[in-house]
């Protein structure tokens, strides 16, 4: 079974904080990456989506090194709404069930 | 915007009983899924149906049964409840299962099997 590896944390950071949660994989011909963000007894929802290097929106910056297999999520200036689990997620290209790897999860608390 | 809708939200039920979450997508995606998802073990997938009028066993498939409807449903059938499917189920749709594209989950099925 090819296998999405995170820390299940919890990240505790105070609000306005940097935190930087980090990801490998072992499917070097996955092509595609995603951060999800899933609240407490809700559905996960798509953060960003990583095809290339990385991508950036607004406070979120997701980095992509296919060399070493690892894909990183970064939130500055966190905010308490940002408390959550992140999923790592990637492409199960090659395998034969379904096209997406989960990550287990990050969780991430961000205190006043 | 509808997206993917799951129902029931909440459902408890005896040993033994029988059930089907029903899930439907109005976004003309090919491909669907179903999950569940206990603590400390992430999002597992049960079974899929990558096109209309196919269907795949994923990682954790017995005990389950599926039926892809049409290009808009896919439904779980639980035949026999038992207290270890007691989960969080979710749906989920794409529009494509071999493409690099994200998956759009519903709002998920809480089951309590007692």
């Amino acid at each position: 079974r090819k296998e999405v590896e995170q820390d299940p944390g919890p990240f505790n950071v105070p609000e306005g904080a940097t935190v930087a949660f980090n990801c490998t994989y072992s499917n070097s011909a996955s092509q595609s990456f995603f951060w999800y963000r899933q609240d407490c007894r809700k559905e996960p929802k798509l953060l960003m989506s990583v095809y290339s290097s990385g991508n950036e929106d607004g406070r979120f910056t997701a980095q992509l090194n296919r060399a070493s297999q690892y894909i990183s999520l970064l939130i500055r200036d966190s905010k308490l709404s940002d408390s959550a689990t992140y999923l790592c997620v990637g492409s199960n290209y090659g395998g034969s069930q379904g096209n997406l790897i989960f990550g287990k999860g990050t969780k991430l608390s961000v205190k006043p | 915007n509808a997206g993917v809708t799951q129902t029931p939200k909440f459902q408890v039920l005896k040993t033994g009983q029988s059930m089907t979450l029903q899930c439907a997508q109005d976004m003309n995606h090919n491909s669907m899924y179903w999950y569940r998802q206990d603590p400390g073990m992430g999002l597992r997938l049960i079974y899929y149906s990558a096109s209309e009028g196919t269907t795949d066993k994923g990682e954790v498939p017995n005990g389950y049964n599926v039926s892809r409807l049409n290009k808009r449903e896919f439904s779980l059938r639980l035949e026999s409840a038992a207290p270890s499917q007691t989960s969080v189920y979710f749906c989920a749709s794409v529009r494509d299962n071999g493409i690099n594209q994200p998956q759009h989950f519903g709002d998920g099925t809480r089951l309590s099997i007692l």
